[in-house]
């Protein structure tokens, strides 16, 4: 069974940083493209970012650009989201989830990320 | 890299069949087979329910089925149930610099 858990979120002040994880089992993770997918309270699904299956090809949001980093370890099954400089308007449950060709075939639980003074 | 473009609301009675549009453009829903639709029932993650415009994944109900015209794809869903009250939001490759674009969200309620 496909699992994928978040982790990392939290309270963190404006300007702050803070590092998401997602820990993947169930499938053979260096074979995927994975994303992170975002959304804030109340609001629709907002795409952030993606890494290939060998971390060759990454691509960001404009919205994130130059503030979040994503990486990930094939031998711990593992993808994270290095967030800083954060904004107010970073705040939302940050999901991640897995491509296969070009959908989103599993999704996490999600981890919230508030940021707030 | 602009939201597609959905309803903010659909409503239909038990039963019955209701559409959600989803426009974008050449760029996106247009230029590409590669549409696919999420459901969302609140506090929960979305799931994939529609992927290349119109395959259904296993385990999701024949009662949803996704087309597409130009550049605006359809997800309809035939016979309504209660349970499919929820958030739907569709997605698309796109050719700009970010690779996916999703939409607006349209929220299903069943009368």
């Amino acid at each position: 069974e496909v699992q994928l858990v978040e982790s990392g979120g939290g309270l963190v002040k404006p300007g702050g940083s803070l590092r998401l994880s997602c820990a993947a089992s169930g499938f053979t993770f260096s074979s995927y493209s994975m994303n992170w997918v975002r959304q804030a309270p109340g609001k629709g699904l907002e795409w952030v970012s993606s890494i290939s299956s060998s971390s060759s090809y990454i691509y960001y949001a404009d919205s994130v650009k130059g503030r979040f980093t994503i990486s990930r370890d094939n031998a711990k099954n593992s993808l994270y989201l290095q967030m800083n400089s954060l904004r107010a308007e970073d705040t939302a449950v940050y999901y991640c989830a897995r491509v296969e060709d070009f959908y989103f075939d599993y999704w996490g639980q999600g981890t919230l990320v508030t940021v707030s003074s | 890299q602009s939201a597609l473009t959905q309803p903010a609301s659909v409503s239909g009675s038990p039963g019955q069949s209701i559409t959600i549009s989803c426009t974008g453009t050449s760029s996106d829903v247009g230029g590409y087979n590669y549409v696919s639709w999420y459901q969302q029932h609140p506090g929960k993650a979305p799931k994939l329910m529609i992927y290349e415009v119109s395959n259904r994944p296993s385990g999701v109900p024949d009662r949803f089925s996704g087309s597409k015209s130009g550049n605006t794809a359809s997800l309809t869903i035939s016979g309504l149930q209660a349970e499919d009250e929820a958030d739907y939001y569709c997605s698309s490759y796109t050719s700009s610099s970010t690779p996916y674009v999703f939409g607006t969200g349209t929220k299903v309620t069943v009368l």
